[in-house]
């Protein structure tokens, strides 16, 4: 089975922080994403990347950077951490498919509060 | 913009009854659909994937696929309380591009 690991289930950090989410897969897949979810807004994509050093833009990429220096790690990094990002982050993992018909597979996410 | 629509809810179906959850999409490229279900508090998981028009059937559940009317849907038989989740649509689209998710439908099963 895949296994996708976010380093933490909860995390609270204050405003202005520099904040680091780490995402561990075991699966050797190429692509790696994260999206963040909120109530009413359902999942949204924040930033993936189909191979190492290399990096896409969601659809909300505004505060946030990413890093993979590694095949099986994916980082998101939230520069100065604000109210408005406390959010479900959820990392997610798949292979590369043709037609785009690989699945991805989920970490348990972290619960990011900013105060 | 790429848009997934689905009906909020809740759906309410008594113990038994068959649940049905649509979903439209509007990118005619969309190959690949998935359907993902999320119990509160929980990340997704994947429940049913489909690729053809036409049905695809795994044991309670049933995905059904219109690419000419860009519509989706999961039906689930004999609706179990803990079917009781939101369900998410995923259409993705050509290769090398990410999965958008539909807001969810959240399902509620009554016994």
């Amino acid at each position: 089975d895949v296994k996708v690991t976010q380093s933490s289930r909860y995390l609270v950090k204050r405003t202005g922080e520099k904040v680091f989410l780490e995402c561990v897969q075991d699966m050797d897949h190429e692509n790696m994403f994260w999206y963040r979810q909120d109530p009413g807004l359902g999942l949204r994509l924040i930033y993936f990347s189909y191979d190492v050093k290399m990096k896409e833009k969601g659809d909300i990429p505004e505060g946030y950077s990413v890093s993979r220096e590694k095949k099986e790690r994916f980082s998101l990094i939230l520069e100065s951490a604000s109210t408005n990002q406390t959010s479900m982050y959820l990392c997610a993992s798949s292979r590369p498919g043709n037609e785009g018909r690989s699945p991805l597979h989920f970490g348990n996410g972290t619960r990011l509060t900013v105060t | 913009q790429k848009e997934v629509e689905q009906n909020s809810g809740p759906l309410s179906v008594p113990e038994g009854a068959i649940a049905s959850l649509n979903c439209t999409y509007s990118d005619r490229g969309s190959q690949s659909f998935f359907w993902y279900r999320q119990y509160s508090g929980k990340s997704p998981e994947l429940i049913m994937s489909i690729y053809s028009n036409g049905d695809k059937e795994d044991g309670r559940f049933t995905a059904q696929l219109n690419k000419a009317s860009q519509y989706v849907s999961l039906l689930i038989r004999d609706s179990q309380p803990s079917d009781s989740a939101t369900y998410l649509c995923a259409p993705s689209g050509q290769a090398g591009t990410a999965l958008i998710f539909g807001k969810g439908t959240t399902l509620s099963v009554s016994s």
